[in-house]
């Protein structure tokens, strides 16, 4: 089966670093993504991982560890505007289409 | 960049009505799908479609269909909308390389 574990919610202070962690357990890995999730609004598209490493993106980097089915997403030099939800997903091999499976999220709170 | 538009960003239906929700995609993207997302549960796959007339079901198709008769449009059917059916409803879109383009969602009422 298919499971996708990250924090529900978190808070850091603006300006600091923060590190979401996310394990998975797949039955055909064939990458992660995060998106980013304003609420009320739609989620969109942070990063994509499918080799073990680190991708950084400005503030914002994703790490994967394919032999311990985990990742991070570490968002350097907090602003206000990264309050919102942070999903981890992972793309599944085996299936038709390569479908896409979504962790529940993990809330961010930024306080001045 | 690719848009997916959803046509209506807040519905509200009756009980027992028949409810379509429509999605457009000007990618021409092959693969297209329908989430639901409600609080604590995340975003649960309900439909996809990867052509022109296939579909296949995801984690949630029960009281749900779907229309794929353009690649560029992707419908989905509520055949009697029920309370539990109230929800957020995101469908996305996807090249073979990248991940999902989500539209801006519907938010539906059923009453």
């Amino acid at each position: 089966g298919q499971n996708i574990d990250q924090p529900t919610e978190m808070t850091a202070t603006e300006g600091a670093i923060v590190q979401i962690n996310c394990t998975y357990q797949t039955s055909g890995f064939n990458g992660l993504f995060w998106y980013q999730q304003h609420a009320g609004e739609a989620p969109t598209f942070l990063s994509y991982n499918v080799l073990d490493g680190l991708e950084e993106k400005g503030r914002f980097s994703s790490f994967l560890s394919r032999s311990k089915g985990y990742s991070y997403l570490l968002l350097k030099e907090l602003q206000m505007k990264d309050s919102a939800s942070y999903l981890c997903a992972v793309r599944d091999f085996y299936s038709s289409a390569s479908k896409i499976i979504f962790g529940s999220g993990t809330r961010l709170s930024i306080r001045p | 960049d690719v848009k997916v538009t959803q046509s209506s960003r807040y519905l509200v239906k009756r009980t027992g009505e028949k409810v379509f929700l429509e999605c457009v995609q000007d990618m021409d993207h092959e693969n297209m799908f329908w989430y639901r997302q409600d609080p604590g549960l995340g975003l649960r796959l309900i439909y996809f479609s990867y052509d022109v007339k296939m579909k296949e079901k995801g984690d949630i198709p029960e009281g749900y269909s779907v229309s794929r008769e353009k690649k560029e449009r992707f419908s989905l059917i509520l055949e009697s909308a029920s309370t539990n059916q109230t929800s957020m409803y995101l469908c996305a879109s996807r090249s073979p390389s990248e991940g999902y383009t989500f539209g801006s969602g519907t938010r539906l009422t059923v009453v």
